[in-house]
């Protein structure tokens, strides 16, 4: 069975400092991969997907980045994170039907 | 740690006849409740949702959800479909607070024309 491991599960950094989250799916090939990230009393927020190795779509510009150096890995970083990175990231990844499937998410509080 | 359970993993609906996704969730304290859909080919993108006041809300394209305090329940309605509500429909939970976000495993509707 696929399953979706994202580590860690909380991270506690200062400003200005960097950031790689790591997101890795098992069980399956080929996946389509998301980072999303949701602020304190907002909604989800797409940042990026992915549709194969090395294929990075952006949906907001941020001070992130995120790369697929593997097909069933995917990461998201910072050179220098911002007060405003903080939040909770999830990643999750869908086959060819399109079902999504989440991990267990990133709580990032950014001081 | 929240959870958060949707019971209905398929749902076939003709166009017209109402819909009433179920989602119960699991926390001690007080949460924010979100509802969000994933039509085929595009993102997930938020329906609505609840983090106090009055426990009725209304979201986009018609579709409102009720917080039954006592059922810990968010079940999400819609008194008449449309073929183009299919989608999948996700129901999440957070502390209130938090952004701490859990999702239920989703509902496929499939609405016939």
């Amino acid at each position: 069975s696929q399953t979706i491991h994202q580590w860690p599960a909380t991270l506690v950094q200062p400003v200005g400092s960097p950031l790689s989250l790591e997101c890795t799916v098992e069980g399956t090939s080929n996946p389509n991969l998301y980072w999303y990230r949701q602020a304190a009393g907002r909604g989800l927020q797409l940042l990026f997907y992915s549709v194969g190795i090395g294929q990075i779509s952006s949906e907001v510009p941020q001070n992130l980045s995120a790369s697929r150096p593997q097909d069933r890995q995917f990461i998201l970083s910072s050179k220098k994170l911002l007060l405003s990175d903080s939040g909770f990231y999830l990643c999750a990844w869908s086959g060819q039907n399109e079902k999504l499937f989440f991990g267990s998410g990133t709580q990032l509080s950014v001081l | 740690a929240q959870s958060v359970s949707q019971h209905n993993h398929h749902v076939i609906l003709s166009e017209a006849a109402s819909l009433e996704l179920g989602c119960n969730y699991s926390y001690g304290g007080t949460v924010n409740l979100f509802w969000y859909v994933q039509y085929p080919g595009q993102h997930l993108q938020l329906l609505l949702k609840y983090f106090s006041g009055d426990p009725l809300v209304k979201g986009i394209k018609g579709f409102e959800a009720e917080f039954i305090k006592s059922k810990f329940s968010f079940n999400l309605r819609k008194p008449s479909v449309q073929w183009s509500d299919t989608a999948e429909y996700f129901c999440a939970v957070s502390p209130s607070g938090y952004s701490t976000l859990t999702f239920g495993k989703g509902t496929m509707l499939l609405v016939s024309p």
